[in-house]
């Protein structure tokens, strides 16, 4: 596609459920970041790709969040028993090769936590 | 520890009005500074600035980066409603991994 995809556009949950989020870079981009935005502040990071290995998870809250990137494209965010803390708006870019290369946004998936 | 902050939070100005958004940054080896328009969901991007003094023009938007203070800032001219949206910047640290964004500024056009 032209530009990176997320799907869901929406995911509303109940608290202890376990949910997934997937991200669709720009085709070609070797780095794949996850991000998540609070009401009112800038997205934050999560998680850094570089192919198929996160080159730096540093910014995961804790062992309930993981992510995958099984073959250097598409890529899962998964949370499990999740919290209402939870949510919040979970965006993924992509950048050709790695973080000083400028990163194009998807639309974002809205996790929503009851 | 790395600190990004941008001013004002908030802003409500008329269509026609000029605004400046000002970001400052404290970050241990700064290569360059991102800007991005985020309207709904995806942030965009707008500008990238890497030398100090030497201003980025994109019809009514332009950035200018200064090093030496430490902050950069983003002018819009003869706003449109279209503009608004929460503008968002985010300094590129060498050797990191990840970018650290401001908590934005919410700009506001009114008819």
């Amino acid at each position: 596609g032209a530009g990176v995809s997320q799907t869901p556009s929406n995911k509303v949950t109940e608290k202890g459920k376990y949910v997934e989020l997937r991200c669709d870079p720009i085709s070609g981009h070797t780095a794949l970041y996850w991000y998540r935005q609070s009401l009112g502040q800038g997205p934050e990071f999560l998680i850094y790709f570089q192919g198929t290995g996160a080159a730096d998870d540093s910014g995961l809250p804790n062992d309930r969040f993981f992510a995958v990137r099984p073959e250097g494209s598409v890529s899962t965010l998964k949370i499990q028993r999740t919290e209402r803390g939870d949510s919040a708006v979970y965006l993924c870019a992509s950048s050709p090769r790695g973080p000083t290369d400028t990163q194009y946004f998807g639309p974002g998936t809205r996790l929503t936590v009851l | 520890e790395d600190k990004v902050v941008q001013s004002p939070l908030s802003l409500v100005v008329h269509e026609g009005d000029t605004v400046t958004l000002n970001c400052s940054y404290e970050v241990t080896n700064f290569r360059s500074l991102l800007w991005y328009k985020q309207e709904k969901k995806a942030p965009t991007f707008l500008f990238m600035l890497t030398s100090s003094g030497i201003e980025k023009k994109s019809g009514r938007l332009s950035s200018i980066l200064d090093k030496k203070e430490l902050f950069s800032i983003l002018n819009i001219t003869a706003t449109q409603t279209g503009d608004s949206a929460i503008y968002l910047c985010a300094p590129v640290i060498q050797g990191a991994q990840k970018l650290v964004f401001g908590q934005g500024t919410r700009l506001t056009i009114n008819p």
